[in-house]
């Protein structure tokens, strides 16, 4: 199972939107809305952003929003702040009873 | 509260195996799935395998399929993984997680040296 395809980094200057696409095929992200999104900082365990797409946990800012388009998810944060500034992975269930994570993109708010 | 607690942190010679233990608290343990992922220095995070909690099915990542086995202890709420066969490559630090990917261990650090 290959890695979901994320770009390796992605900017902006605070208050600015962003959006990370997350690409797969149609045996993982296009075939179930069983995609998620996790943040994760230095040296810390990752956190739950969204999860089935476009579900947020009660705990996570509404700055954060999920979206699927085929084969590619999207991860949107609005009015970017400093402390957005960590890495993002996409995860989806696939066709295999298995998961995949993407390969990761670096958030960096100028 | 719900809370993952790892087993703490191990140094293997190549070729050894280690086993990592995840005991879990705050919610019946049989409840949810418990995931098992891990990063190497600098990488990506990578999915190795799940077990169902109730009835321990598992299901591996192909590239890890024989090399590791995860197991459960119902009376202690204990979750494990064990990895065999160990090689500098698998040098990272190991996640459990639970099913819905709300709450994580805090990590159990793994070096692989000769």
């Amino acid at each position: 199972q290959s890695a979901l395809t994320q770009p390796a980094s992605v900017s902006g200057s605070p208050g600015q939107s962003i959006t990370i696409s997350c690409t797969g095929t149609t045996s993982d992200v296009g075939g179930y809305n069983f995609v998620s999104w996790y943040q994760q900082h230095p040296g810390k365990a990752p956190k739950l952003m969204i999860y089935d797409v476009d579900n947020r946990p009660s705990e996570v800012s509404n700055r954060f929003s999920g979206s699927k388009s085929a084969n590619t998810a999207s991860l949107t944060i609005s009015g970017l702040q400093a402390e957005d500034e960590a890495d993002y992975y996409c995860s989806s269930y696939t066709s295999t009873s298995t998961y995949v994570f993407g390969t990761g993109t670096k958030v960096t708010v100028l | 509260q719900v809370h993952l607690v790892q087993s703490g942190a191990e140094v293997k010679k190549p070729g050894a195996s280690v086993k990592v233990s995840c005991k879990v608290s705050g919610y019946t343990f049989t409840t949810y799935a418990i995931h098992w992922v891990r990063q190497a220095p600098g990488q990506r995070l990578e999915w190795m395998g799940w077990i169902n909690a109730g009835n321990g099915n598992t299901k591996y990542s192909q590239k890890l399929q024989g090399r590791v086995t995860i197991t459960r202890d119902t009376s202690a709420s204990t979750g494990y993984m064990e990895l065999s066969s160990l090689t500098s490559e698998d040098t990272a630090v190991y996640y459990c997680a639970r099913e819905d990917g709300l709450y994580w261990g805090q990590g159990t650090l793994l070096s692989v040296s000769s």
